[in-house]
């Protein structure tokens, strides 16, 4: 079955640590994505991606950094620096990056400590 | 800015009464899209219904309806018949148009916690 991965669904790490949220795809899409998701809170976009090798900033990336290099996986690490880093993450993917349909992932839940 | 409201943190609904989730949004760009997404405890964001704002007609899937009225600025998502499997938060989206360098996003607003009691 097509579809996205995330691993793990939870994650604790200690305050201090940098820390790798894993998005995987096998639908084919070109453009991906990451939200973050904070309670009571809608989503908010923290990196997209529209091709391979390539990547863009969205409405809150201080504190993160992603890669993409293959065009299945779009890995996102949680680094140090970002003061608030304990949310919901989630992968979303696309066909094209203006489809109007974003595919999504089941997310992972970061507690960092 | 673009922006999207949902003014109802909480509804509650009894199975198989329909009921109506209201969504407001704010945009000066001719073209947008609209969406909903269900989002159950599980945490998985569910692709429900979209509205182009040129389509003339309210898009239906199923059991779900959107209720677009573009002068109110409004995109109420409608559940017929509503199940104890519809209980989930609902997530109401906007497609923000492509800027110079950049791709389209998606800007969402807090959300409706759907409670559907038998």
């Amino acid at each position: 079955d097509g579809g996205i991965t995330q691993s793990p669904k939870y994650l604790f790490r200690k305050e201090g640590q940098n820390v790798t949220l894993s998005c995987e795809q096998n639908l084919n899409h070109d453009a991906m994505y990451w939200y973050r998701q904070d309670p009571g809170q809608g989503l908010r976009l923290i990196y997209y991606s529209q091709i391979v090798n390539d990547f863009q900033k969205g409405d809150i990336a201080e504190g993160y950094s992603v890669s993409r290099e293959k065009k299945e996986s779009f890995p996102l690490t949680v680094t140090s620096a970002q003061k608030n880093p304990t949310a919901f993450y989630l992968c979303a993917s696309s066909i094209i990056p203006d489809s109007y349909e974003q595919y999504f992932g089941p997310g992972t839940r970061l507690t960092v400590t | 800015a673009q922006k999207i409201t949902q003014t109802q943190p909480g509804m509650f609904v009894q199975e198989k009464e329909a009921v109506t989730l209201d969504c407001t949004y704010d945009t000066s760009d001719p073209s947008y899209g609209l969406f909903w997404y269900k989002q159950p405890s599980s945490g998985e964001m569910i692709f429900l219904i979209y509205q182009g704002s040129y389509d003339q007609q309210n898009a239906t899937e199923g059991r779900y309806s959107l209720n677009f009225q573009k002068a109110r600025k409004s995109a109420n998502l409608v559940i017929s018949a509503s199940q104890l499997g519809d209980s989930a938060m609902y997530f109401c989206a906007m497609r923000v148009p492509r800027r110079r360098g950049g791709s389209e996003k998606l800007v969402f607003g807090k959300g409706t916690k759907l409670t559907v009691n038998p």
